[in-house]
């Protein structure tokens, strides 16, 4: 199965800041590739896909870029909602495997 | 509006068996490839099943065997058996779409299935 090594696990910042989320494949998956936001208490949702597209109705202060083994989300200009869990994901190939988490707090 | 409905958890024995359900609804479920998603209480997400739209069926190596996807598309529904139950069973089981060329586009608000011994 491909390994989803996600980073850093937890960050801290400010409403305002520009942070980034990394995520790394252990084998090349084109850019068959997703991130998630998750709320707490609440089911996660889809913010990027094919690396790089916008989901419809994301805010564009979200980005992915990305191809291959790595990937990064980016939110520039962070709001309080942005509080939560971030997650990534490949669809390239079965077993479809998540990274860990990226828990951000503002 | 698409939604997701699951239904069918709660508490169960292990050893036992279950069968979650989800309510599709806003979208034509045949045209669509499905699955379920699973998180253990304070952990992270686990993919754990997908179905295409022609019945093809894929699993996650840690519940290939025990845990089984079906459709049926005429009811709107897809299903989840688990049998075997085992402690580490329990979590919040997630369904969710999945077009071809995009992510996981939609999930169901969960269902919890809790496994004691």
């Amino acid at each position: 199965a491909i390994q989803m090594t996600q980073s850093p696990s937890s960050l801290s910042a400010d409403v305002g800041d520009r942070v980034t989320i990394t995520c790394r494949a252990s084998q090349a998956i084109s850019n068959n590739f997703a991130w998630f936001q998750q709320q707490p208490g609440k089911a996660p949702k889809l913010l990027i896909h094919s690396g790089s597209t916008l989901q419809s109705g994301v805010p564009p202060r979200f980005s992915g870029s990305g191809f291959g083994t790595d990937f990064a989300l980016t939110i520039t200009g962070l709001h309080p909602e942005d509080s939560a869990t971030y997650y990534c994901l490949q669809k390239f190939s079965f077993p479809y495997t998540f990274g860990q988490g990226t828990r951000l707090e503002i | 509006e698409v939604q997701l409905m699951e239904s069918g958890g709660g508490s169960a024995q292990a050893g036992g068996s279950l069968t979650l359900s989800c309510l599709a609804s806003g979208f034509t479920l045949s045209i669509y490839s499905m699955g379920w998603v699973r998180q253990a209480p304070g952990k992270g997400l686990e993919w754990l099943a997908y179905i295409g739209s022609g019945g093809i069926r894929y699993y996650a190596d840690s519940v290939k065997g025990r845990f089984s996807v079906s459709r049926n598309d005429p009811q709107n529904s897809i299903y989840l058996q688990i049998s075997g139950l085992r402690d580490e069973d329990t979590a919040v089981y997630y369904c969710v779409r999945d077009p071809v060329l995009s992510g996981l586009d939609s999930w169901g608000q969960g269902t919890l299935v809790t496994v004691s011994s």
